[in-house]
Order: C-alpha cells, then structure tokens, then sequence
C-alpha cells in the first residue's frame, strides 16, 4: 500500500516564499511529482523528482530526499494565481499507477 | 499536441440510466487512467489501462465499467448509479513504465447523479 502526508492549508503573502512538505510510504517507489490544481480546473503537472536533490523550474523547486520518504515543493516570488490545491503523488506498483496525496490548499493574500 | 479531451463536461442523470464518459489523447500514450475526485480532496485512482489491457482496477463498484477501444480512446460506462457517485471524473494519460513522470489530465466531467 502506499499513504502520502501534506499539510492541509498553507497562507502566505504576495511576494513571499512557500514550502509545502510531503512524506510518503509506498511500495516500489518510482519518483516523487507534484501538481496544481485550481478550483473547478483539470490537476496540472509541476515538477518530478526521481533521485534525491533539487529540480528548479522557474519560480517552482521540488526536493527529494529518498532515504527520508520526504519532499518539498518551493514557490518563490509568490503571485494571487497561485492561489491554489498543490498534490503530491508517487508512481508505484511497478510505474502503473499514480497515487495523491491529500493536498495542500495555498492561499496568497495581497 | 498536449490535450487530454473529456465528454461531456457536465452530466445530470437519474439513477436508472445509462450513459458514457469519454476520453481522447493524441499523444502517443500507451497508460490511461479514469480518477473520481470529491470537493476539496485528491483524486482517487478508478482503473488504470496500460496498451489497451485494464491492468489495474481499484475494488470499484462493478456500476462503473471502463473501455478502452484503442489507444487513444478510454470510455467509462454508467449504469444504476447512486447520489454518492456524483464528483468530477478525471481522465488522464502519460507515457507507460517506470521513471515516466507526468501525467496529462483532461478538465473532466462533472457528474450529478439524481
């Protein structure tokens, strides 16, 4: 089987810079993505993490550690339309399978 | 093209009929996947289909039947669903194996069932 763990709400001001955590336990564990998803919308890929480190893409960064089970998602310079769901998930089952989390909502204040 | 297309977008049916969702990808992807999402919680794996054979079906209520008549295609058949059932269903695909890291998710289709 596999849990994830997120907290679930995050506030943060325009500008400023978010963490969102996520520790996992699954069974033959392939990577580690993450998603956003915004109200009444379709959840959209992020960033992906296979080997321990930090991805940069933009104003978005994500970490993995895989001997801890434990990632981040880092949003800098953050803006009102990040105001969003943010999902980790895993890929496990031999790769078929794709697993959430149980979400952060982030909310930015001007 | 990176489109993942569901229909309809919204669906309003009785617990007595019959209808079907449907998925279209053009993006060479080999896994297709149906997930239900409730208000404000993740999305919840239904079936999986890897080269067009289910390989993976999540103890979900035999009410809901997948299809996958060819690659690019993925049906969810509906049939005598309860109130319950009503959420967003979500359609997605990616590249199939291990390492593959991103799925591409259709905007779904928002269900209510009366």
């Amino acid at each position: 089987g596999q849990s994830l763990e997120q907290p679930s709400e995050v506030t943060a001001v325009e500008g400023a810079i978010v963490q969102i955590n996520c520790t996992y336990q699954t069974s033959g564990f392939y990577g580690l993505s993450w998603y956003q998803q915004h109200d009444g919308g379709a959840p959209t890929f992020l960033s992906y993490n296979a080997l321990d480190g930090l991805e940069e893409t933009g104003r978005f960064s994500s970490f993995l550690s895989r001997s801890d089970s434990y990632g981040y998602l880092l949003l800098q310079e953050l803006q009102m339309k990040d105001s969003a769901s943010y999902f980790c998930a895993v890929r496990d089952n031999y790769g078929q399978n794709f697993v959430f989390g149980p979400g952060t909502r982030l909310s930015v204040l001007p | 093209d990176t489109e993942v297309t569901q229909t309809p977008k919204h669906l309003v049916m009785g617990m007595t009929n019959k209808k079907s969702l449907k998925c279209e990808q053009h993006m060479g992807h080999r896994a297709m996947y149906w997930y239900k999402q409730k208000a404000k919680k993740p999305p919840e794996l239904m079936f999986v289909y890897s080269y067009e054979k289910l390989s993976i079906n999540e103890s979900v209520p035999s009410r809901f039947s997948p299809e996958c008549p060819n690659s690019s295609l993925l049906n969810l058949h509906l049939h005598a669903l309860q109130p319950e059932d009503s959420a967003l269903y979500l359609c997605a695909s990616s590249q199939d194996g291990a390492g593959m890291a991103e799925a591409f998710f259709g905007q779904g289709t928002r269900l209510t069932v009366v």
